[in-house]
């Protein structure tokens, strides 16, 4: 089976960095997304990281260190729009199907 | 707008009734995925079609529960003899291929069983 782990909830201020962390155990890792959730709605992609390091994507970030089981999403610049709920999902084994965690709830104050 | 879209958005049934959950797919998208998520928590996969046929079933909890998608397009999920644990907001995903790493999700079906 597969453990998930991420915080229930962070909260964060307008124009802050944020850093939401996940770390997961497995076998047969093949790689880690991240999904943007706005509440009553679709998930939405935001990243997929196979190999170690950081993907930058406009004011959002996503690191992945496979040794460690350790991701992480940086959000910067933070907008009111950025509350969200934040989905670290891993695929492994060769499956096509990705387990999700229970999400991060981010709460943005001005 | 071309994307997954579900029917109903909201069904309200009452305990041991059956229900249909629809979910049309991106034109073109042979992948489709099948979620249920309760709330607080991540989506919990629950089947998953490649074409026409069931790849991946190991997730639906019970035998109360079936998919089906005949011309590889839209996909009806059905549930019989409703329980109050199966309340829940079922969401639909495609994909254009197998394997593909995005899903594109639809907005869900919120299921309420009185």
């Amino acid at each position: 089976g597969q453990n998930i782990d991420q915080p229930t909830e962070m909260t964060a201020t307008e124009g802050a960095i944020v850093q939401i962390n996940c770390t997961y155990q497995t076998s047969g890792f093949n790689g880690l997304f991240w999904y943007q959730q706005h509440a009553g709605e679709a998930p939405t992609f935001l990243s997929y990281n196979v190999l170690d390091g950081l993907e930058e994507k406009g004011r959002f970030s996503s690191f992945l260190s496979r040794s460690k089981g350790y991701s992480y999403l940086l959000l910067k610049e933070l907008q009111m729009k950025d509350s969200a709920s934040y989905l670290c999902a891993v695929k492994s084994g060769g499956s096509y199907i990705p387990t999700f965690g229970r999400g991060t709830s981010l709460i943005v104050h001005p | 707008g071309a994307g997954v879209s579900q029917t109903p958005s909201n069904k309200v049934t009452e305990k041991g009734k059956y229900v249909e959950l629809r979910c049309d797919p991106i034109s073109g998208h042979t992948a489709l995925y099948w979620y249920r998520q309760s709330l607080g928590q991540g989506p919990e996969f629950l089947i998953y079609f490649q074409g026409t046929g069931a790849a991946d079933d190991s997730g639906l909890p019970n035998d109360r529960f079936f998919a089906v998608r005949p011309e590889g397009s839209v996909s009806t999920l059905k549930i019989q003899r409703t329980e109050r644990g199966d309340s829940a907001v079922y969401l639909c995903a495609s994909s254009a291929q197998q394997g593909d790493n995005e899903q594109f999700f639809g907005p869900g079906t919120r299921l309420t069983v009185l």
